[in-house]
């Protein structure tokens, strides 16, 4: 039972133009969600994060939106550029105070220069 | 400030041997998390560590166990291993009030033969 779900495995996108990357989730208590990027041998890095509270939330070129009546977020990177290849993970604390995420299974972006 | 930093990166092992990976947090944090990646399942929860106590769970069976110690310093162990635990193993931490961002290391690879 997969709470959080990225059903894109891949993504490819041109230089400049705008990547969208999709993230559904089943269980509406969760309190807020949060994106990792991951480059190949290197550990996952926070990248931006939502409240369950708020619609979008915008940090630089990385744009997170969130739709509660749908159960689906998604990250926007505007323009994209070859150094965002990397996988994006989505991710939901199960357990309100602690630290016990569901991750998706992942999106790996790829920018085309 | 030091980063998260997990031992050993890479190792190889047999079925059946046994394995303990070790993890240092970021100081002052005192939550530890350990995830399993594998390909098409992103990161899969084993356990959270908080102040030497098992905080949460994951659906992993008994082989696979954790410990922190006073210092925060955590460790997991794997016994018996099977060739599915071949993954690459992400400790995070975590600390203080903050909107839950979890700090990874680079992880250890771990393959089984």
């Amino acid at each position: 039972d997969q709470q959080v779900k990225q059903n894109s495995p891949s993504l490819s996108v041109q230089e400049g133009r705008i990547s969208i990357l999709n993230c559904d989730y089943t269980n509406s208590m969760f309190d807020y969600f949060l994106w990792y990027k991951k480059y190949p041998a290197e550990g996952p890095t926070f990248l931006i994060s939502i409240s369950s509270i708020k619609d979008k939330n915008e940090d630089g070129r990385f744009t997170v939106f969130l739709n509660k009546s749908a159960k689906h977020l998604s990250l926007h990177i505007v323009p994209s550029q070859p150094g965002d290849s990397a996988v994006y993970f989505c991710a939901a604390p199960t357990t309100s105070g602690t630290y016990k995420y569901i991750f998706g299974t992942g999106t790996r972006l790829k920018v085309l220069a | 400030k030091a980063g998260v930093t997990q031992t050993p990166r890479y190792l190889i092992k047999t079925r059946g041997q046994q394995v303990t990976l070790s993890c240092s947090p970021i100081s002052g944090h005192r939550s530890v998390s350990w995830y399993q990646q594998t390909p098409g399942q992103g990161l899969q929860f084993l356990f959270e560590y908080f102040s030497e106590t098992q905080r949460n769970k994951g659906n992993f069976p008994g082989r696979f166990s954790g410990r922190q110690f006073s210092n925060s310093r955590s460790e997991m162990n794997v016994s018996t291993l099977e060739l599915g635990d071949s993954a690459l193993y992400l400790c995070a931490s975590s600390g203080g009030a903050n909107t839950g961002e979890l700090f990874f290391g680079e992880g250890s690879r771990l393959t089984v033969l």
